[in-house]
């Protein structure tokens, strides 16, 4: 599992409020992702980071923020939590010279 | 804006088939291609990775190859097994290799029935 850990990982939350998801990572490596999982869409990439503080915006970045203080933590925060960003959520990193990707277990968000 | 297609979206074979997967991707210049697998509820799991300079790769009764100026990949699965029942995804980079992402196609559902 390349030492990925989400967590929540299961989480129902009301419109409106604020979530934070966060990524854990155990091995040091520079660059971490999150993508969302949505039936007929696929997989979509959010915002990804390429070191501490460095980060930049994805496909569908619209309505989340991120930080990434520390290496090994990438968090992925909703402002204002709306019902179509019920999602199973994936945070990845990538390995080795070549770019492999690994990815986390998900977490699974429901906003009623 | 690169975009990856696979085919078939699903589908179903008897224990024993050797079959293919395809995926299409429409700019040929990517740095590498990765195939995933990704049973229900799970997160995904790499099964290979095939750079750009590349052909094939295999990984046991799995072997992936790339032709980049045709835009293709296949993945070919040798004597399947019910254990291989899953949902396979190919992703690529963008352009140039950057670790901007992967663009991922929608994937292939495989059930192998015993």
């Amino acid at each position: 599992d390349a030492g990925i850990t989400q967590s929540p990982r299961h989480k129902v939350t009301e419109t409106g409020t604020p979530v934070t998801l966060r990524c854990h990572q155990t091995e040091n490596h520079r660059y971490m992702y999150w993508y969302r999982q949505d039936p007929g869409h696929g997989l979509r990439l959010i915002h990804y980071s390429y070191g501490v503080k460095d980060t930049d915006k994805g496909e569908v970045s619209d309505g989340y923020s991120v930080s990434r203080s520390k290496t090994e933590d990438f968090l992925l925060t909703l402002e204002s939590a709306t019902s179509s960003q019920t999602s199973v959520y994936f945070c990845a990193i990538s390995v080795g010279v070549h770019g492999e990707q690994y990815f986390g277990p998900g977490t699974r968000l429901t906003v009623t | 804006k690169q975009e990856v297609t696979q085919i078939p979206a699903a589908l179903s074979v008897p224990e024993g088939e050797n079959l293919v997967l395809n995926c299409s991707f429409t700019d040929s210049a990517i740095y590498n291609l990765q195939w995933f697998r990704q049973d229900p509820g799970k997160g995904l799991t790499s099964l290979l990775l095939i750079q750009s300079s590349q052909r094939e790769q295999t990984s046991g009764r799995l072997n992936a190859s790339l032709d980049k100026s045709s835009g293709r990949s296949t993945l070919y699965i040798a004597a399947s097994q019910p254990g291989d029942s899953a949902t396979y995804l190919c992703a690529v980079p963008p352009r140039g290799g950057g670790a901007d992402g992967l663009t991922f196609g929608k994937g292939t559902h495989l059930i192998i029935q015993p």
